[in-house]
């Protein structure tokens, strides 16, 4: 089927490894959310796109997170020098809504620090 | 945001009408009520969202009191498929929220045979 799609499904790190983290949206998806999920808990927002711009970033925990969308589809989340506490499910949606109504999840990237 | 409160666990048989509530009594009036599930290991899904009016597709209905204080996410048939966490949200649509969703703890909905 043609949904969000993310890759890897998991990924193991050792502490201190950067890692980039993959999203395909639905084509023609103007909006692209990112969140970041901690074992037990709902998923928290970390950033959003529309198109190729980068129009909120309030919920990225540190500068060690940087996340892109270069020609406004694919996008990629990028975690340098990794510490445990990033440990947590990575999860992108997308939406055909520049107001981000009905996002459509992937299921997610489980990101393990070592 | 508006903050919502939901019952952390539900019960129901399979077959039965499940009724999920929400409370989200400080909803402004430009904030859409969503209704998203995540079933173990998969990404959350979406059901459905209403601003005033009652809404209805093919997975769910939802009710939203006059007031728009509190809201019902109905599932008519409920099947052991649909045990889930239930996620009732309040978003803004538009402006600086665009549309990011807050989640809560949901509410977790066990079909039971």
């Amino acid at each position: 089927g043609a949904g969000v799609s993310q890759s890897p499904r998991y990924k193991v790190a050792k502490r201190g490894q950067d890692v980039a983290l993959r999203c395909d949206p639905i084509s023609g998806h103007v909006s692209l959310f990112w969140y970041q999920q901690a074992l037990g808990q709902g998923p928290e927002f970390l950033t959003y796109f529309q198109n190729e711009a980068q129009l909120d970033k309030s919920g990225l925990p540190s500068d060690r997170f940087f996340a892109e969308r270069p020609e406004g589809s694919v996008s990629t989340l990028k975690i340098q020098r990794t510490q445990q506490e990033d440990s947590a499910v990575y999860l992108c949606a997308s939406s055909s809504s520049p107001s981000g109504r009905a996002q459509h999840f992937g299921d997610g990237t489980r990101l393990s620090i070592l | 945001d508006a903050k919502t409160t939901q019952p952390t666990s539900m019960d129901c048989a399979e077959g039965r009408a499940a009724n999920l509530p929400c409370n989200h009594s400080t909803i402004s009036g430009n904030e859409y009520v969503y209704w998203y599930r995540q079933i173990h290991s998969q990404g959350p899904q979406y059901i459905i969202h209403g601003l005033k009016n009652n809404e209805t597709n093919e997975m769910a209905s939802l009710i939203i009191t006059e007031d728009r204080k509190s809201s019902t996410l109905i599932l008519p048939h409920a099947t052991l498929r649909d045990t889930a966490v239930y996620y009732c949200i309040v978003s803004g649509a538009g402006g600086t929220s665009y549309g990011k969703l807050t989640f809560g703890q949901g509410t977790i909905l066990t079909v039971h045979p």
